[in-house]
């Protein structure tokens, strides 16, 4: 596997249910992003880990728990999920020193 | 409010033709801009850059201006090709810190015509 990788790519969960979101990056970097993309709006950030370390939460509600095992792996735990969360999430990673990130392919999350 | 703005929702250009993609800023702060192009069902894939101590970034069909009086960019593709036709994303940051904060428009649909 190269770049970032993410699964699922797809997930339908009613409102009650508990499921996670997975990236794994193959590019040796020390950074990592979560972002949402609603229809018709930017990218939104999320969560920014550096080192395993969060280092931002851009006011995400607690619904959306993340977690940074080691500079590779991130997760996003989803529960109690409203409708309005259906989105594109995307993971980024990028070297830390440089503002360039890269993105994954993203999962589409349906909440019905 | 939006700090990066990209005004036009769609773009159609002829094949051969030149493709001119804008964006506005509203934060002084920024100082490095980047542009990401997206693909269906594709995370977005960075494109090119340019620092604020430049105006031209050239990278082979790709050059991107900055004109930072006016805080605009824009994003030339010359030729276009059909195979250009995505989403492409504006995005801003400014340095500092630990790790960059990237502030994204929301992109401009771009579509290269046979």
């Amino acid at each position: 596997e190269t770049g970032v990788t993410q699964t699922p790519r797809h997930l339908v969960m009613g409102m009650t249910n508990k499921k996670s979101l997975k990236c794994e990056q193959h590019l040796g970097h020390n950074a990592m992003y979560w972002y949402k993309q609603s229809a018709k709006k930017p990218l939104e950030l999320m969560f920014v880990y550096n080192f395993k370390e969060q280092t931002e939460n851009n006011s995400v509600p607690s619904r959306f728990s993340p977690e940074c095992p080691n500079s590779s792996h991130l997760f996003l735990h989803l529960h109690t999920l409203q409708p309005e969360d259906s989105a594109l999430y995307l993971c980024a990673s990028s070297q830390g020193r440089g503002p360039e990130q890269y993105f994954g392919p993203g999962t589409r999350l349906t909440v019905t | 409010d939006q700090q990066v703005k990209q005004n036009s929702p769609s773009l159609s250009v002829q094949e051969g033709r030149i493709s001119i993609l804008n964006c506005d800023y509203t934060n002084s702060m920024f100082d490095y801009f980047l542009w990401y192009k997206k693909y269906p069902a594709e995370g977005p894939t960075f494109l090119i850059s340019i620092s604020s101590i430049k105006d031209k970034n050239e990278d082979g069909r790709f050059t991107v201006f900055l004109n930072k009086s006016a805080k605009h960019l824009s994003l030339h593709i010359v030729p276009s090709q059909p195979g250009d036709s995505a989403v492409y994303f504006c995005a801003a940051s400014a340095s500092g810190g630990s790790n960059y904060k990237l502030t994204f428009g929301k992109g401009t649909l771009l579509t290269v015509n046979p």
